[in-house]
């Protein structure tokens, strides 16, 4: 079974600022590993994803996330944040190596940029 | 553009109604999710078809009910419709074998139940 953690349903930064959101998880198999984002009113975007080989993994916009097995983690980084960066961010895992698969989601965390 | 269809993109119906929500999915794609994403649960996984049969459950209640037919299109079915059914529902296909590695998301339904 998977399952997924964010840390923190809101984060404020200033624009220019790093921006970090946390994600643990939890997974019997090795797992695949996905950020998604998703802009008001729309449907959830792929940022990044880790399959298998390098763990740092980048992402479309500036994004990027890194697989710690050791830590069960994949949190989601960007150096600097700029306005058109708020959103609603999902973390998720699945099992994807078979037919009978689902991706399971965090519980999003909301990302606001101040000026 | 995912290249994943919903339709309709907005429903308002009563409750103790019934109504179909709609997906295509993209080209070649053979699993078809469903999703519903509530400000109180979050995004859900309701089930998961693979060309034409039901290969995972998750939350789905049992008022509602899904199929994927020959075309690969999907339909999700609510019926005795409640306030509290009131989210959006996502569709998202992954493409099959070695090449499955990740969901392509739908824009959505929003459904309003008064």
């Amino acid at each position: 079974a998977q399952s997924v953690t964010q840390l923190g349903s809101h984060v404020s930064v200033s624009e220019g600022a790093l921006v970090l959101l946390r994600c643990n998880y939890s997974s019997s198999v090795p797992p695949y590993l996905f950020w998604y984002v998703q802009y008001p009113n729309q449907g959830l975007q792929l940022l990044l994803k880790y399959t298998t080989g390098a763990t740092l993994v980048k992402g479309i916009n500036g994004f990027e996330a890194e697989f710690k097995k050791s830590e069960t983690s994949f949190h989601l980084t960007k150096p600097s944040a700029h306005m058109s960066d708020a959103a609603e961010y999902f973390c998720a895992v699945s099992a994807f190596r078979s037919s009978a698969s689902k991706i399971i989601f965090g519980s999003g965390t909301r990302l606001s940029i101040r000026p | 553009d995912s290249g994943v269809t919903q339709t309709p993109k907005h429903l308002i119906t009563a409750t103790g109604q019934r109504v179909t929500l709609r997906c295509s999915p993209r080209s070649g794609d053979l699993s078809v999710y469903w999703y519903q994403q509530s400000l109180d649960q979050g995004l859900q996984f309701l089930i998961q078809y693979y060309n034409g049969e039901e290969r995972a459950k998750g939350n789905i209640l049992e008022r509602f009910s899904a199929q994927q037919f020959p075309d690969l299109h999907s339909e999700l079915n609510l019926s005795s419709l409640e306030l509290g059914d009131s989210a959006l529902y996502f569709c998202a296909s992954s493409p099959p074998g070695i090449l499955n590695t990740e969901a392509f998301f739908g824009q959505g339904t929003r459904l309003t139940v008064v």
